[in-house]
């Protein structure tokens, strides 16, 4: 199994609402990758897990919350989003964490976001 | 933070010719990544380069990384229809967890 799962596909939800993205992955991965992804425009990284533990928060705003509970899956809760926010949301997973230059991204195929 | 420049933004080819696009970091990267993104789909890894003046071949597609490690390019020859998509490079520095991608190059193919 090579796939990173990603529910749902699509994801419509107003500004006061609360909604969960989930992502799954069988392949052994020890990192987890949450990216926003606007039209047109390259991904940007958003957080990261290393061993279920975030290392990294690219100062996302606090109403993105992600959570790691075991080491195949990574959820992103969302709350009071702004239509801003509406975008491409796409998870990805690597290998290893260690300082090691042999690391690839495997992505999801993403959820579409529209926040009204 | 660190950036990734990326040109061209849009290359539009008839079939048959030749596509390339390159990258710029304005600091020593330790290594460099290719994806590719087909149209309503999700980033695939293409190619890492890891050592200075690297190249590597994929078929029709060329890799390479500059000599001072702060610049890379794609090169595709004889395009086909299924070569559209958009290519980013993605560049990492120091934390092998940050993966930091160009601003895309978007290619069309004419038949």
């Amino acid at each position: 199994d090579t796939e990173v799962t990603q529910t749902p596909k699509h994801l419509v939800m107003g500004m006061t609402n609360k909604k969960s993205l989930k992502c799954e992955q069988h392949m052994g991965h020890r990192a987890m990758y949450w990216y926003k992804q606007k039209a047109k425009k390259p991904p940007e990284l958003m957080f990261v897990y290393s061993y279920e533990k975030l290392s990294i928060n690219e100062s996302v705003p606090s109403r993105f919350s992600p959570e790691c509970p075991n080491s195949s899956l990574l959820n992103l809760h969302l709350h009071a989003l702004q239509p801003e926010d509406s975008a491409l949301y796409l998870c990805a997973s690597s290998h290893k964490t260690a300082r090691t230059p042999n690391e690839k991204l495997f992505f999801g195929s993403g959820t579409q976001l529209s926040v009204l | 933070g660190q950036q990734v420049m990326q040109i061209p933004q849009y290359q539009h080819v008839q079939e048959g010719e030749d596509f390339t696009t390159y990258c710029n970091s304005s600091t020593t990267l330790s290594n460099i990544q290719w994806y590719k993104q087909r149209p309503g789909g999700h980033p695939v890894f293409l190619i890492q380069l890891v050592k200075s003046g690297e190249v590597k071949k994929q078929k029709r597609l060329t890799f390479q990384f500059g000599e001072a490690k702060k610049n890379s390019s794609l090169h595709i020859t004889a395009t086909q229809t299924t070569d559209v998509g958009t290519y980013f490079c993605a560049g990492q520095w120091n934390n092998f967890n940050k993966f930091y991608f160009g601003s895309g190059t978007k290619l069309n193919v004419k038949p």
